[in-house]
């Protein structure tokens, strides 16, 4: 039982460019969010989904794209990536139905220069 | 101001202290609230889990929300230098839970 799995672990893009993060659970949740935690900001919330084919904006949804065409894959599109979009990005996912704890996959470290 | 307010720190102490973390917030919605703690380089894994106002408390691990005042706390006692770590406060009024607000995160260093 993997839990949530994230890839890549580290990415440098140059300005421009575009990228996939992946992000795949294996605990059958329903719900799975993308955040982005950047150094004494706490993590915030890009988009989230409630299951497959159902996908919502979060707090900042601005310059990324989502689809969730499955339950365990959730993939994070970053187009015409920019400096501010230099953080570490995180994947979780929980149940529905009450349950608050979100399982939280290792990160993945992106910068763009 | 921010929805969520959570002092960076870092706080250092002492093994065996007793630390306290806290968060203030702004919406007075929030009904649900949460402490994930967060070692470096990893994800954040749920620490304790609180509903509306009161006290919950788990091995050394006691959670107080107080919503008259829009303070929430984390206390650790006896603390431990594997307790070293950051440790955010998330808050949600959706009655899902689902979307949280999360805080700054406090750095906490337990010299042993």
């Amino acid at each position: 039982n993997a839990g949530v799995t994230q890839t890549p672990k580290f990415r440098i893009l140059k300005i421009g460019q575009s990228m996939t993060l992946q992000c795949t659970q294996d605990m059958n949740h329903n719900y799975m969010y993308w955040y982005r935690q950047d150094p004494g900001m706490g993590l915030k919330l890009i988009y989230y989904s409630v299951g497959a084919g159902i996908t919502d904006k979060g707090e900042v949804p601005n310059g990324y794209n989502v689809s969730r065409s499955t339950t365990e894959d959730f993939p994070l599109r970053l187009e015409l990536a920019a400096p501010s979009q230099t953080s570490v990005y995180f994947c979780a996912s929980s149940t529905a139905g009450g349950n608050y704890e979100q399982y939280f996959g290792p990160g993945t470290r992106l910068t763009v220069t | 101001q921010k929805e969520v307010e959570q002092d960076p720190g870092p706080l250092s102490v002492p093994e065996g202290a007793i630390v306290s973390l806290n968060c203030t917030y702004s919406n007075s919605a929030f009904q649900y609230f949460m402490w994930y703690r967060q070692y470096s380089r990893k994800g954040p894994e749920l620490l304790m889990y609180t509903y509306s106002s009161g006290n919950k408390e788990d091995g050394r691990f006691t959670a107080q929300v107080d919503k008259s005042s829009k303070y929430i706390s984390l206390f650790i006692r006896d603390s431990q230098p594997s307790d070293s770590a950051t440790y955010l406060c998330a808050m949600s009024a959706d009655v899902g839970g689902n979307k949280l607000v999360f805080g700054a995160g406090t750095i906490l260093r337990v010299k042993s």
